[in-house]
């Protein structure tokens, strides 16, 4: 059964810490996202990756950054985690885009994250 | 304006019922997702589709290219489908989110 691997289900942290969200996935996909959902704004794009070292700013990348050194593994990191950071964090993978097919994307189960 | 419309926000259904929620969305495309997430966060994609009609079971999405706007029908409702249901669309190769109907079916 294909996976996508968030390292934690549930996180707290303190304002200030520098914070690492993980993202594995097990498909050789190219593509990799992550996400944060909060009520009544919906899930919104912090970063995405097309390949190895890789990475592009989504909608609200301030605050983030992430890491891609291996095809596989997508990380997030809140270099200084702040109270409005607090949120659910999403990750996804797809195979890369070609124009004119498409292709599915896989969720991990999220990492909910409070930042106190 | 958002870029992807659902509604209702919120549905409450009694078990058996026939459902729908509706998607719109006021961007070009390349594909329709519809997704499942369950208390607990996990998002399970239903289905993927460009044009037509595709069935899975009880469930039966549906888009309309011209009029930009897809369907998603829940057949026989069951307290199972209890979740909360997103539209998105595939813009190049990223996805575009509606923010979602929280569907309750009681029992």
């Amino acid at each position: 059964d294909v996976k996508v691997t968030q390292s934690s289900r549930y996180l707290v942290k303190r304002t200030g810490e520098k914070v690492f969200l993980e993202c594995v996935q097990d498909m050789d996909h190219e593509n990799m996202f992550w996400y944060r959902q909060d009520p009544g704004l919906g899930l919104r794009l912090i970063y995405f990756s097309y390949d190895v070292k890789m990475k592009e700013k989504g909608d609200i990348p301030e605050g983030y950054s992430v890491s891609r050194e291996k095809k596989e593994r997508f990380s997030l990191i809140l270099e200084s985690a702040s109270t409005n950071q607090t949120s659910m964090y999403l990750c996804a993978s797809s195979l890369g885009y070609a124009l004119g097919f498409n292709y599915g994307y896989t969720f991990g189960s999220g990492t909910r994250l409070t930042v106190v | 304006k958002n870029e992807v419309e659902q509604s209702p926000q919120n549905l409450t259904a009694q078990e058996g019922e026939f459902i729908t929620i509706n998607c719109s969305y006021s961007v070009g495309i390349s594909a329709l997702h519809w997704l499942q997430q369950h208390p607990g966060g996990g998002i399970v994609s239903l289905f993927m589709l460009s044009s037509g009609k595709k069935k899975h079971g009880r469930l039966i999405a549906t888009i309309n290219i011209q009029e930009k706007h897809s369907s998603l029908h829940i057949t026989a409702s069951h307290p199972r489908d209890s979740a909360v249901y997103i539209c998105a669309v595939r813009k190049l190769g990223n996805l575009i989110f509606g923010k979602g109907t929280k569907l309750s079916v009681k029992p």
